[in-house]
């Protein structure tokens, strides 16, 4: 089973830029988050997907940032225009309803640059 | 709101030693779940082990053990026998269980280095 991926794996852009990550969750997984963590800081919430709804955005750190899952498979954060403080790792991961842990597997993330 | 705390930037540990991690969390939820994740160099997040709130034993897998004292407020992953293979960050999070309320918080983590 294909685990959590995320594209691109590093991303330089300059200041004004715009840029899209990719997340595709595991198959079946109707939950879908992301989170970021900038240089030095700890991993913080961006939002989460139930399917293809915002379940939860209140992590969306402005209106720069925008989300989206259509369709309720793979996800897009877009960030535009890109700012200095954007640089980091964004993550993404993906969990099911059901489970006792609702364990939640993460992608191998996405390292952001911006100049 | 949920706050996890991390006290340990740093830790060595000689190879095949056992090593404490800390964590305590603090919140307003009455069911959530605490979880350890490990970040090796390569950058991918590893679930390492989860406990219920209202699970009344310690959770373990394989080395790997949680120390939860509900009261204290505290959940240390304990990793015995360590293998050079350990040495990571490790981050402890958590999560409520209700609807909209399922984001992990996490700590500042800990870098742990496995010394032969």
């Amino acid at each position: 089973e294909a685990g959590v991926t995320q594209f691109p794996s590093h991303s330089v852009i300059e200041k004004g830029q715009t840029v899209t990550l990719r997340c595709d969750p595991i198959s079946g997984h109707d939950n879908l988050y992301w989170y970021r963590r900038v240089m030095g800081k700890e991993i913080k919430f961006l939002l989460h997907f139930v399917k293809e709804s915002k379940q939860d955005e209140s992590g969306m750190p402005n209106n720069r940032f925008l989300a989206e899952r259509t369709g309720g498979t793979y996800s897009t954060l877009k960030v535009q225009p890109a700012e200095l403080e954007d640089s980091g790792v964004y993550f993404c991961a993906s969990s099911q309803v059901e489970g006792r842990s609702n364990e939640q597997f993460f992608g191998p993330g996405t390292r952001l640059t911006v100049l | 709101a949920q706050k996890i705390t991390q006290t340990q930037p740093g830790m060595f540990v000689q190879e095949k030693e056992a090593v404490t991690l800390d964590c305590t969390y603090d919140t307003s939820d009455q069911s959530y779940g605490l979880f350890w994740y490990k970040q090796p160099s390569s950058g991918e997040m590893i679930f390492l082990i989860y406990q219920g709130s209202y699970d009344e034993q310690n959770a373990t897998e394989g080395r790997y053990s949680l120390n939860f004292q509900k009261a204290r407020k505290s959940a240390n992953l304990v990793i015995s026998a360590s293998q050079l293979g350990d040495s990571a960050m490790y981050f402890c999070a958590m999560r409520g269980v209700a609807p909209g309320r399922r984001a992990l918080t996490f700590g500042s983590g800990t870098r742990l280095q496995v010394q032969p």
